[in-house]
């Protein structure tokens, strides 16, 4: 069966540092994979989203970039945080043009503060 | 552009009432609809969706959904509220076109009270 892994779970870190968030699928290949990010407990805000390796497209202008470096593996990273970078970050996963049927499977997110 | 709305930030129910919780959508072709729920601290859960067929479709935790057409809603329903369900529920549509990106609602908190 399919599962998605995303670490930390919870991360404080300070202003003007960097950042590097993970996320891997396991048991599929070829995968949809996307960031979130959910300010306060309510919307979500697509972040990145990358249809293939190397493949990453920014939905937003901000701090922070993503890079696929493996078919299963999805990185959001900055170089230097902000105090709005914030939040509660999730990552997601989708059966290529299978969004339909299955929708999306999400992680159990990582909580950012920023300090 | 698809779009949904979720016109309810918050929805407050008495334990053992029955609850609706509100999604109207906006989307080119057929719609695909999809209910999730968020716990505090946690990812988003797959509760249920419409893809084709009856229009009252039955999900996880006893909850269930009426796809209206002429509408253009998907409201999330259970006959009878637990003080578990309170959470974050968020509801989201695709299409059949390439990408089938879905996109989710704000969100709506559902309180039920003891």
């Amino acid at each position: 069966s399919q599962t998605i892994h995303q670490w930390p779970a919870t991360l404080v870190q300070p202003v003007g540092s960097p950042l590097s968030l993970e996320c891997t699928v396991e048991g599929t290949s070829n995968p949809n994979l996307y960031w979130y990010r959910q300010a306060a407990g309510r919307g979500l805000q697509l972040l990145f989203y990358s249809v293939g390796i190397g493949q990453i497209s920014s939905e937003v202008p901000q701090n922070l970039s993503a890079s696929r470096p493996q078919d299963r593996q999805f990185i959001l990273s900055s170089k230097k945080l902000l105090l709005s970078d914030s939040g509660f970050y999730l990552c997601a996963w989708s059966q290529r043009g299978r969004s339909i049927v299955y929708g999306y499977t999400f992680g159990s997110g990582t909580r950012l503060t920023v300090v | 552009a698809q779009s949904v709305a979720q016109p309810e930030d918050q929805v407050n129910v008495a334990e053992g009432n029955p609850l609706t919780v509100k999604c109207t959508y906006s989307v080119s072709g057929n719609p695909y609809l999809f209910w999730y729920v968020q716990y505090p601290n946690r990812g988003l859960q797959f509760l249920l969706k419409y893809i084709t067929g009856d229009n009252l479709v039955k999900g996880s935790y006893g909850f269930e959904a009426e796809f209206n057409k002429s509408q253009t809603s998907f409201h999330l329903k259970k006959p009878s509220a637990l003080v578990s369900d309170s959470a974050l529920y968020f509801c989201a549509v695709t299409n059949n076109n390439a990408g089938n990106m879905l996109t989710f609602g704000g969100g709506t908190r559902l309180m039920v009270k003891p």
